[in-house]
Parts: C-alpha cells; structure tokens; sequence
C-alpha cells in the first residue's frame, strides 16, 4: 500500500511560469511534510517542509500548500528556472515511529 | 565542511558475497537513515536510528542489517546479497526524523 503518491511521473513547464507538483497521501496521522529535489548523480537535498498543523509554508521561489481534508500537498516553484529541472520527491513521516516515507517522484522539465 | 559521506561510490559483486556499505556524518546528528532508490519506485527506506544503538526498520529491511555504535557511523550490511538488491543506495542524517535530512552522495550496488 503506498502511503505517499505522486501520480505525475514526469511535468513540462516553460521557462518563467509556474509549476505546480502534486502529492496525495492516505495515511491521516502523517505529522510533517518534506520536499525534496535531486540531480542526476547526486544525493536528494531538502527544498522545503510543513508540519500538519500548518496549510502553507514559503520559502523564496518555493510555496508548500497542504490540504488535510483532501490529504493533498503540492509544490508551487514560480518563476520556474532552469535549474529548477530535476526529481522532486515527496516525503511524510509521524512522530511516532520516526519512518519517513517518500513518494515515486516527478521529473519536471523546464523548457527554455 | 558539513557531510555525508558514502564509501564505496560503486561496487560489483557477487550472489551471497557479504558487504558493508560505510556512512559517516560530521554535523553531530541524532537521525541516520539508508534508503534505496529503484527505478520506478523512488526512495525506500530501510533502516534507521533515532541515537546510537538505537535502530529500527523502514519500509523494506529484508536481506540488510545495520548498527550503531557510534553517532557518527552507520554502516549497512549486506550478509547474503542478492542481485534483486541491486540499486542505488542512499544514506542520510538529520538533527531528528521531522527536519530536513542531509544525503550521501549515494552508492551504486551491482550483484551479479
């Protein structure tokens, strides 16, 4: 049973508009949030995190929305770069047992 | 300069062959992790520990073990490998499970 799904394998955004990356999640005792993005050859590296009791969190570029009804989160990159292209995973975790949980990941694109 | 780091980069070996992949951090973190990343199935999570001698399993432990003896080593021990685990691992470690995890450069795994 996946507990975390991103359901877009891959997303194509021009260059200056925004992306949106999307993540569903089934299980309602998820406390935090983490995104995550990762290059070809390198280790994944943090970009941004919300806890469940929060419904946004901002940081520069990047805007986490999290609807705990619906259990959805996305991702908001604006204005989209190019190095902006890569793997963005998806991770959820409880306070409970400490096991983090990631998504299958979404290769975005950014065209020129 | 703050680190993960993995050794070795790139392995081959063979069925039933025992390995140890090293993980070492120097931020003096509570949280270490190894994941696995598989076409298809993004990041999985293995092992992890809360604090020295204090591990427990993720989501797939089955043909891995792993110890803490000190806070910054975590290695990964494969007694039996076999080529379905072959894959491109992951070690990674946090101040605790809920901030954001620093990676490894990865380790990639061949079992022939």
């Amino acid at each position: 049973d996946q507990q975390v799904k991103q359901n877009s394998p891959s997303l194509s955004v021009q260059e200056g508009r925004i992306s949106i990356l999307n993540c569903d999640y089934t299980n309602s005792m998820f406390d935090y949030f983490l995104w995550y993005k990762k290059y070809p050859a390198e280790g994944p590296t943090f970009l941004i995190s919300i806890s469940s009791i929060k419904d946004k969190n901002e940081d520069g570029r990047f805007t986490v929305f999290l609807n705990k009804s619906a259990k959805h989160l996305s991702l908001h990159i604006v204005p989209s770069q190019p190095g902006d292209s890569a793997v963005y995973f998806c991770a959820a975790g409880t306070n409970r047992d400490d096991k983090i949980i990631f998504g299958k990941g979404t290769r975005l694109h950014i065209l020129p | 300069e703050a680190q993960v780091t993995q050794n070795p980069r790139y392995l081959i070996t063979v069925t039933g062959k025992k390995l140890t992949v090293t993980c070492s951090q120097n931020m003096n973190h509570e949280y270490m992790s190894w994941y696995r990343q598989d076409p298809g199935l993004g990041l999985r999570q293995i092992y992890y520990s809360m604090n020295v001698e204090v591990t427990d399993k993720g989501d797939v432990p089955e043909g891995y073990k792993v110890s803490r003896k000190e806070k910054r080593n975590f290695p990964l021990i494969l007694e039996s490998p076999s080529p379905n685990q072959t894959s491109l691992y992951f070690c990674a470690s946090s101040p605790d499970s809920y901030n954001e995890q620093f990676f490894g450069p990865g380790t990639r795994l061949t079992v022939l």
